[in-house]
């Protein structure tokens, strides 16, 4: 299976921008995907990244490095609404399944 | 509309009385699954489909049956509750291509 580390909580202000990482250890790699929950939703689809490189999407943007097993999802511009639990979830074919691994998730809060 | 729909939302029930929670995708996708979330604990997968009559467990499945009679229903069945499986759950149906996860709303059982 997967390992999948993550922080649990990061603070940041109204404006700037922040680093969401996730490292994790598979034996089968098969692409990476960062989902945003607010408190009491389900979680939605944010990025998905198979090879390495950034993917920008507006404010968000999504970094893989297969060789170290590492991913950051960068939030820039942030809003009061961006406060959320950002998860990181990895895909691993070893495993049989096409669907993925989630990490424990990063709360992110925004104060003004 | 493409979604997932899950019920009940909201369920609170007694120790051993069977329940059934039902999960219902539109999107014709093959795979499905289901997972719990408990705070600290982030998503972790119950079961898991591959298609009609193909099932398997996730990293949690005690306690728990699930069956695939049609493509687009995923139930949860819980024979005999205990207070430990009281969590939010959460079914997604997996796009083919990309893997992404589309959630139902969830649903918050508490069992006491």
């Amino acid at each position: 299976g997967q390992n999948i580390d993550q922080p649990t909580e990061m603070t940041a202000t109204e404006g700037a921008i922040v680093q969401i990482n996730c490292t994790y250890q598979t034996s089968g790699f098969n692409g990476l995907f960062w989902y945003q929950q607010h408190a009491g939703e389900a979680p939605t689809f944010l990025s998905y990244n198979v090879l390495d490189g950034l993917e920008e999407k507006g404010r968000f943007s999504s970094f893989l490095s297969r060789s170290k097993g590492y991913s950051y999802l960068l939030l820039k511009e942030l809003q009061m609404k961006d406060s959320a639990s950002y998860l990181c979830a990895v895909r691993d074919r070893s495993g049989g399944s096409y669907i993925p691994t989630f990490g424990r998730g990063t709360s992110l809060i925004v104060h003004p | 509309e493409a979604q997932v729909t899950q019920n009940p939302r909201y369920l609170i029930t007694v120790t051993g009385k069977k329940l059934t929670v039902t999960c219902s995708q539109n999107m014709n996708h093959e795979y499905m699954s289901w997972y719990r979330q408990d705070p600290g604990l982030g998503l972790r997968q119950i079961y898991y489909s591959m298609n009609v009559e193909v099932t398997d467990k996730g990293d949690v499945p005690e306690g728990y049956k699930v069956s695939r009679k049609e493509k687009r229903n995923f139930p949860l069945i819980l024979e005999s509750p205990s207070p430990n499986q009281t969590s939010l759950y959460f079914c997604a149906s997996v796009a083919g291509v990309t893997g992404e996860l589309f959630f139902g709303e969830g649903s918050r059982l508490t069992v006491l």
